[in-house]
């Protein structure tokens, strides 16, 4: 099973400022691996695919990069919508897992 | 406009049953590859369960293999989850999603299995 590592835990920043977001695989995963958002109460949202491709209807500030092991989403400019907890995800073998999330968090 | 609707969920005694649906509209469901995946209290996301458009293939997380089933009815536009001996730790919300070129791309918004007793 492949483990993904995902730091900060937590992340606190104030809105307009820029949040890079890490995760790490275990093995490589090509770039076979998304992320998604996921607010309180609400279900998780996919932001990028393919490692780098954002999703339909995400701002343009949200980018994502790497292959193989590691891999960044970078949110550039925070608005208040932004903060939540971000989920990596590989579908590269099985099973497919998650990344135990980071916080992003209003300073 | 797409949309994924679960229910089914409740309050089940450890070693029970229960099926959840998964309704779908907006797109042509036969087309999709779909999942579940699940969420404990305060905890992240686990993947639980995958079937091809024509459940052809379907696979499972270790923790629920035999236990669980996977299914869908194309012409109801409806996946399912069979939950068959069920324990405390299968206590999570249940979403189902729609696997579009094995990305997740749309979820419901969750259905609540508690197993206590």
């Amino acid at each position: 099973e492949i483990v993904l590592t995902q730091s900060p835990a937590i992340l606190s920043l104030s809105p307009g400022e820029r949040a890079t977001l890490s995760c790490r695989a275990s093995q490589s995963v090509s770039v076979d691996l998304a992320w998604f958002q996921q607010k309180r109460g609400q279900a998780p949202r996919l932001v990028v695919y393919d490692a780098s491709n954002r999703a339909n209807g995400i701002p343009a500030r949200f980018s994502g990069s790497g292959s193989g092991t590691d891999f960044t989403l970078t949110i550039g400019g925070l608005e208040a919508e932004d903060f939540g907890v971000y989920y990596c995800q590989q579908r590269t073998s099985w099973p497919r897992t998650f990344g135990q999330g980071t916080r992003l968090e209003i300073k | 406009q797409v949309h994924l609707v679960e229910s089914g969920g409740g309050l089940v005694k450890p070693g029970g049953s229960l099926r959840l649906s998964c309704a779908a509209s907006g797109f042509r469901f036969s087309d999709y590859y779909m999942s579940w995946i699940r969420q404990a209290p305060g905890k992240g996301l686990e993947w639980v369960a995958y079937i091809t458009s024509s459940s052809a293939y379907r696979n499972y997380a270790d923790s629920v293999r035999g236990r669980f089933t996977i299914s869908r009815d194309n012409a109801k536009n409806t996946l399912y989850l069979q939950m068959n001996s069920l324990r405390d730790e299968d206590t999570a919300v249940y979403f189902c999603a729609r696997d579009n070129n094995h990305n997740m791309d749309v979820w419901g918004q969750g259905t609540t299995v508690t197993v206590s007793s």
